[in-house]
């Protein structure tokens, strides 16, 4: 199955700093999604964005797309101490995620006070 | 309010002993997934459904079964088949498999330990 995977594995910023994680995947998407993890909890969603969209920005969030290189990279700008979490990348497959999303091993972001 | 409920959050099994974790949602969602995560892994999908008394095998079903009777519940039976169960088991659902414009909704997980 295609899979997205992280880069880097971990990330430890000072509180203010912007923080970008990077994901990239094998097969062609229908979209991609950005989910944050705190610690032993479930995953909350933080953006979606389409295959025929390049950026997308939710508050404090960037997300940018490349289909031709298959990455994406999300921007977390003036990072908070609540910020820090682990943060995956997912991408769903021809049936839009009907048939499960895949999960990359996420980017462990630690925002220093 | 709407969300999902998974139950218990944590749970100790002896070895040969099969386990049955709950995942119920009032959010009116068709699709229904368990997931499985390792320390410091992705998820990994065992199984999903995408309507009542239907569902489908992931990527790492052997040794788990569930079972959807109702819309709102999506229970997981890890069986004594599965070797090496302890992991974090996390239960999502969407709300339409055929809308790719929404995220999925998670549990908080349950936290399985083979003692």
């Amino acid at each position: 199955s295609q899979q997205g995977e992280e880069d880097p594995q971990a990330l430890s910023i000072q509180e203010g700093e912007n923080a970008t994680m990077n994901c990239s995947y094998k097969t062609s998407i229908n979209n991609l999604q950005w989910y944050r993890q705190n610690s032993g909890r479930g995953l909350v969603h933080l953006i979606l964005i389409r295959s025929n969209e390049r950026e997308k920005h939710s508050g404090r969030l960037r997300v940018t797309l490349d289909t031709s290189k298959k990455s994406s990279s999300l921007l977390i700008t003036a990072s908070r101490a609540a910020d820090t979490a682990s943060y995956f990348c997912a991408t769903d497959g021809e049936r839009g995620g009907a048939d499960g999303l895949t999960f990359g091993k996420g980017t462990h972001l630690i925002i220093q006070p | 309010d709407g969300g999902i409920t998974q139950s218990p959050k944590y749970l100790f099994r002896k070895e040969g002993q099969n386990v049955t974790l709950s995942c119920e949602q009032n959010l009116n969602h068709d699709a229904m997934y368990w997931y499985r995560q390792d320390p410091g892994q992705g998820l990994r999908l065992i199984y999903y459904s995408q309507i009542v008394n239907d569902f489908q095998k992931g990527d790492i079903a052997e040794g788990y079964s569930v079972s959807r009777e109702k819309k709102e519940s999506f229970p997981l039976t890890v069986t004594s088949a599965q070797k090496n169960p302890t992991a974090f088991y996390l239960c999502a659902s969407s709300i339409d498999f055929g809308i790719p414009n929404y995220g999925y909704t998670f549990g908080s997980g349950t936290r399985l330990t083979v003692v």
